[in-house]
């Protein structure tokens, strides 16, 4: 089993309708849970981190922790076509280092 | 602030060849990090610097594989002896002093070995 599972997608939902991405993981050692957005042939960007449980909002984004599941999930509202990209679950270990989920292809239709 | 910066953007050679990548990270970050990142997969961690220390390197690194950062500031990637397997995106990210979670990637060096 992988210390990160991500649905690769693609996934294609229509504009302006709410997009659910979830991540499950399995080392509960793992402490900072963050998510970045990647554009083709771009290098990964920063959207959110949070480190507790619980929900963290940004904008359109929020981000949803439950580590008694060992779950994390981000939400996008009011999605636009240029919110499509893949978006990537990240987890700090306790070596400091990240580790990355394969990523989720996001399609938003217009 | 520019931003982390990655030269060059991409890079064809062939096997058998070393090639080197260079990674310039924001100016106050003192941790600098590098990934490889295949088509459809999430990027993997290879190794970090703290400063100029190079704390932590995967057991994807093999000995073909070398990493400085000798003042603490750029960083250098080379690969000895390339392979057809080492053509991916090699990514560069800094981050602030306590703040790792918070990494910003540069655009990466696409190497394809023919």
């Amino acid at each position: 089993q992988k210390e990160v599972e991500q649905d690769p997608g693609p996934l294609s939902v229509p504009e302006g309708a709410i997009v659910s991405l979830n991540c499950t993981y399995s080392n509960s050692a793992f402490q900072y849970f963050m998510w970045y957005r990647q554009y083709s042939r771009k290098g990964p960007e920063l959207l959110m981190y949070t480190y507790s449980s619980g929900n963290k909002e940004d904008g359109r984004f929020t981000a949803q922790v439950d580590k008694s599941s060992k779950y994390i999930s981000l939400f996008i509202r009011d999605s636009q076509p240029s919110d499509s990209a893949t978006y990537l679950c990240a987890m700090v270990d306790r070596d400091d280092k990240i580790i990355f989920g394969k990523g989720t292809r996001l399609h938003i239709l217009p | 602030d520019t931003g982390v910066s990655q030269d060059p953007r991409h890079k064809i050679t062939k096997r058998g060849q070393n090639v080197t990548f260079r990674c310039d990270p924001i100016s106050e970050h003192n941790r600098l990090y590098w990934y490889r990142q295949t088509l459809g997969q999430g990027p993997e961690f290879l190794t970090y610097f703290q400063n100029e220390a190079q704390l932590e390197k995967s057991r994807l690194l093999s000995d073909r594989f070398s990493a400085e950062r000798p003042k603490g500031s750029f960083s250098t990637l080379e690969i000895q002896r390339t392979e057809q397997g080492d053509s991916a995106m090699y990514l560069c990210a800094s981050s602030k002093p306590g703040q790792l979670y918070e990494q910003y990637f540069g655009p990466g060096t696409r190497l394809t070995v023919t």
